[in-house]
């Protein structure tokens, strides 16, 4: 069966980076793309961005650029998303999904990142 | 800056209808937005429900319908049921990027 299991919960201090981790299991890992999205508290779902499974090539929000990188390891079927220059309004829970075609169906579990001095 | 804008609550009986939109503010959705819709209880992973305007994933109960409507991009719950209750966001395409939709907070009392 499809899973995507995520690293633990973050806590960082501002100013600070946090990388976190997306498995893939249960599928052919470069015939799709994973897609990032968070929610921050009070907040609705908002799209970080997008990596392409098989070739690497991302696609950021813009108000992300420039501060986030996504990257995967085909070897071990994982997606990563680095953000850089933690704030305080960075504190959030981070998804990971499956995505191909326009079609986005698997979410992993969630990665709760807590930025506090 | 690109928005896509829902209504924030909507409240529906059960056994009723209720249509939920999403309206883009570069103009009319139309297939080409590849409208995808998803479903978040309190302290829950978003489940997706639609995809590609209309398309319901393998889990996706049969009285869950999405469709353009008027320009916008419609979900329709059907014989709604208690456990309806959530926030349903809707997601648009944009050539490289998505955009979420601010979300509708659905009660069925």
């Amino acid at each position: 069966q499809v899973q995507l299991v995520q690293s633990g919960t973050e806590v960082k201090k501002p100013g600070a980076s946090v990388k976190v981790s997306c498995k893939a299991s249960g599928y052919a890992f470069t015939n799709y793309g994973v897609t990032w999205v968070r929610r921050a508290p009070g907040q609705g779902l908002e799209w970080v961005g997008w990596i392409n499974g098989y070739n690497g090539h991302t696609s950021y929000a813009q108000k992300f650029q420039g501060r986030v990188t996504m990257t995967t390891d085909t070897s071990t079927s994982t997606a990563y998303m680095e953000l850089r220059s933690l704030r305080s309004d960075d504190t959030a829970f981070y998804y990971c999904a499956r995505d191909i075609d326009h079609e986005i169906d698997y979410w992993g579990q969630g990665t709760l990142v807590t930025v506090s001095s | 800056q690109t928005v896509v804008t829902q209504e924030p609550s909507l409240a529906v009986s059960p056994g009723g209808t209720v249509t939920l939109t999403c309206a883009s503010s570069t103009g009319a959705v139309t297939s080409d937005y590849y409208p995808n819709w998803f479903q978040q209880k309190p302290g829950q992973v978003p489940r997706a429900l639609i995809y590609r305007t209309s398309n319901r994933h393998s889990w996706t109960p049969a009285r869950f319908s999405g469709a353009l409507l008027g320009g916008k991009a419609a979900l329709t719950l059907s014989d709604v049921q208690p456990e309806d209750e959530a926030e349903y966001y809707c997601l648009l395409h944009y050539g490289h990027f998505w955009v979420f939709g601010g979300g509708t907070k659905l009660t069925v009392l």
